[in-house]
């Protein structure tokens, strides 16, 4: 079964650093894009990063370049996204998802980042 | 503001037809890339409904399909049943953004 389960959400401090991950199983992870896209509580999709298959090409929104780093470990099959300076705007749950030809077809369930003092 | 403009949302009693429009500019949908679909049940992670423009993933009803022309694209959903409940999301990729672009959503409600 294609399955991605991201785990490493929780309550932060504004100013605060975490790091989510995301591990893959039932399909090739080093054959595909992979992406995090994120939904504020009560709002819509928001693409966030995704990354090459060998990790040499990643990709942000703008709006969060230099706070947000994706990356990869194809042995492990296992994604990540190191968010830092979080803010409470950055609230919302994570997901991760398989990138084909700029779509995304397998996606987890997501996590949980809760920013708050 | 999202770069793809949805309704906020529609409505149809069981059985009716809706549409969704996704309306983009000329660095996406208008540049000739694709336009796909998801579903979002209430509570639940996005799922991918249709596909470069009309393409449904196995298992997708072919109750719904999708169509795109110029700088918009659709997405029909016929025969509505409740379980048809649920959020919708059109996505682009932004030549200009050099990323991906999501529609801000549409709340489908079955009467």
């Amino acid at each position: 079964e294609v399955q991605l389960v991201e785990s490493g959400g929780g309550l932060v401090q504004p100013g605060g650093s975490l790091r989510l991950s995301c591990a893959a199983s039932g399909f090739t992870f080093s054959s595909y894009w992979m992406s995090w896209v994120r939904q504020a509580p009560g709002k819509g999709l928001e693409w966030v990063a995704n990354i090459k298959q060998d990790g040499s090409a990643k990709y942000y929104v703008e709006s969060l370049k230099g706070r947000f780093t994706i990356s990869r470990d194809n042995a492990k099959k296992s994604l990540y996204l190191q968010i830092n300076s979080l803010r409470a705007e950055d609230t919302a749950v994570y997901y991760c998802a398989t990138n084909y030809n700029y779509y995304m077809d397998v996606w987890g369930r997501g996590t949980t980042v809760t920013v708050s003092s | 503001q999202s770069v793809l403009t949805q309704p906020p949302s529609v409505s149809g009693a069981p059985g009716q037809r809706v549409t969704i429009s996704c309306t983009g500019g000329s660095s996406n949908i208008g540049a000739g890339f694709d336009v796909h679909w998801y579903q979002q049940l209430p509570g639940t992670a996005p799922k991918l409904l249709i596909y470069v423009n009309n393409n449904r993933p196995s298992g997708v009803p072919d109750r719904f399909s999708a169509s795109k022309s110029g700088t918009s694209a659709s997405l029909a959903i016929g025969g509505l049943q409740a379980e048809d409940e649920a959020d919708y999301y059109c996505q682009s990729y932004d030549s200009s953004l050099s990323g991906s672009v999501f529609g801000g959503g549409t709340k489908l409600t079955v009467l």
